[in-house]
């Protein structure tokens, strides 16, 4: 199975800064992977898919970079709407994995 | 607008079984992989099973192969999942998903006696 480690598992931060979220896989998943968003009661919300491309309707500045096993999730300019959960996960092959995730509050 | 929406969750004894559904509506259905994934409480997502298009393949997680089975009827735009021999690290929150862009909101299996 491949393993998706995710750090940090938390994080705070203030409005306005920029703020780096990471993945390691255990071996090379190429560009398979997806990064989703999820706030409390409600389903993850897919956010970047295949590594760096981002979702339709998901606000700029969320981006993806990343190819084999290291990839990033960045937000340019953190908004207090962005509190939530966010979860890398790998769709190279089954089993598909998530990372364990990382909570993210504001400053 | 999509929709996922899953039925079927509940309370079960352990060694029970159930049978979950999720009616889809708003996308291309048949032309998409689907997906059970679940969640306890507000931890981690664990990926359960996937089933192809034309449900002719099916994938599942260790921990769940050879009691569960997921299964679709795409003329009625639905996906199942068939849960047996039912443990109590099966509870969870179980949410229907279509390729990886549709997530439904989820149902509620609950294993205890």
């Amino acid at each position: 199975d491949i393993q998706m480690t995710q750090s940090p598992s938390s994080l705070s931060a203030s409005v306005g800064d920029k703020v780096t979220i990471t993945c390691r896989a255990s071996q090379s998943i190429v560009a398979y992977v997806n990064w989703y968003q999820q706030k409390p009661g409600t389903p993850p919300k897919l956010l970047i898919h295949s590594a760096a491309s981002l979702q339709s309707g998901v606000p700029s500045r969320f981006s993806g970079s990343g190819s084999g096993t290291d990839f990033t999730l960045t937000i340019s300019s953190l908004q207090p709407e962005d509190v939530a959960t966010y979860y890398c996960q790998q769709s190279y092959s089954t089993p598909i994995t998530f990372g364990q995730g990382t909570r993210l509050e504001i400053k | 607008e999509v929709q996922l929406v899953e039925s079927g969750g509940g309370l079960v004894q352990p060694g029970g079984s159930l049978r979950l559904s999720c009616a889809a509506s708003g996308f291309p259905f048949s032309g998409y992989y689907m997906h059970w994934v679940r969640q306890v409480s507000e931890k981690g997502l664990v990926w359960v099973s996937r089933i192809d298009p034309d449900g002719s393949t099916t994938a599942y997680a260790d921990s769940v192969k050879g009691r569960f089975t997921i299964s679709r009827d795409n003329a009625k735009n639905t996906v199942y999942l068939q849960m047996n021999n039912l443990r109590a690290d099966d509870t969870a929150v179980y949410h229907c998903v279509g390729g990886r862009d549709y997530w439904g909101q989820g149902t509620l299996v609950t294993v205890s006696s």
